[in-house]
């Protein structure tokens, strides 16, 4: 019950179209949904996150959707720069818990 | 850059040996989680220290372990060395116990040969 499912593992997009990662989740306790950014040698860097009260968060060009009935949230990068290419991890947890579970991650790859 | 500093930054060991990491916190944080990222994985979550409590841990035997300082800096200290050790490791610093606003420092790369 502790599992994050993340897809796609890998992901190709020409420079100025969207990018789409989807996490799904299974303990219906979490109630906080992060998604980080992961450079090569770097640690995550906080992208954007989003608690279950709403359904979209949207900041620049990153916007999360949340569907708690299916237990899934989606990372969308619009007018997506090669300056995006990167690992992307989606994570779940309590909001007031003791550890973040982390997806798989995605390497996304914007090809200019 | 986050507030998060970790030393070393890389570090080679040999199988059976006992290495220490090191976790300056962002100022201001109190709470430090420690995951372990193998190389084309997510992050795991090793444990978390709260004003220098262990505050829950992941499935880790014990030879890993853990301090955090007045200062809520932080160390994790693995024993025994296994070649299946070798991994990033990152420290998370936060306010509080809660996962909101959690910063990552940079890693410590440690290679068990």
């Amino acid at each position: 019950q502790q599992q994050v499912k993340q897809s796609p593992q890998s992901l190709i997009v020409q420079k100025g179209g969207i990018s789409i990662i989807n996490c799904a989740y299974e303990n219906t306790a979490f109630d906080y949904f992060p998604w980080y950014q992961q450079f090569p040698g770097k640690g995550p860097a906080l992208l954007i996150a989003i608690r279950p009260d709403v359904s979209e968060k949207k900041e620049g060009r990153f916007t999360i959707s949340f569907n708690k009935s299916a237990k899934q949230f989606s990372l969308h990068i619009m007018d997506s720069q090669p300056g995006d290419s990167a690992t992307y991890f989606c994570a779940a947890s309590r909001v007031y818990g003791n550890k973040l579970v982390f997806g798989a991650g995605t390497i996304l790859r914007v090809k200019s | 850059e986050t507030g998060v500093t970790q030393s070393p930054t890389h570090l080679i060991k040999t199988r059976g040996q006992q290495v220490t990491l090191r976790c300056s916190s962002q100022s201001g944080h109190n709470t430090v989680s420690w995951y372990q990222q193998a190389l084309g994985q997510g992050p795991q979550f090793i444990f978390q220290y709260y004003r220098e409590e262990e505050n829950g841990r992941g499935n880790f035997p014990p030879r890993f372990s853990g301090l955090q300082f007045p200062n809520y800096s932080s160390e994790l200290n693995v024993n025994a060395l296994e070649l299946d050790d070798s991994a990033l490791y990152l420290c998370a610093s936060s306010l509080g116990q809660s996962n909101t606003e959690a910063f990552f420092g940079q890693g410590t790369r440690l290679t068990v040969v």
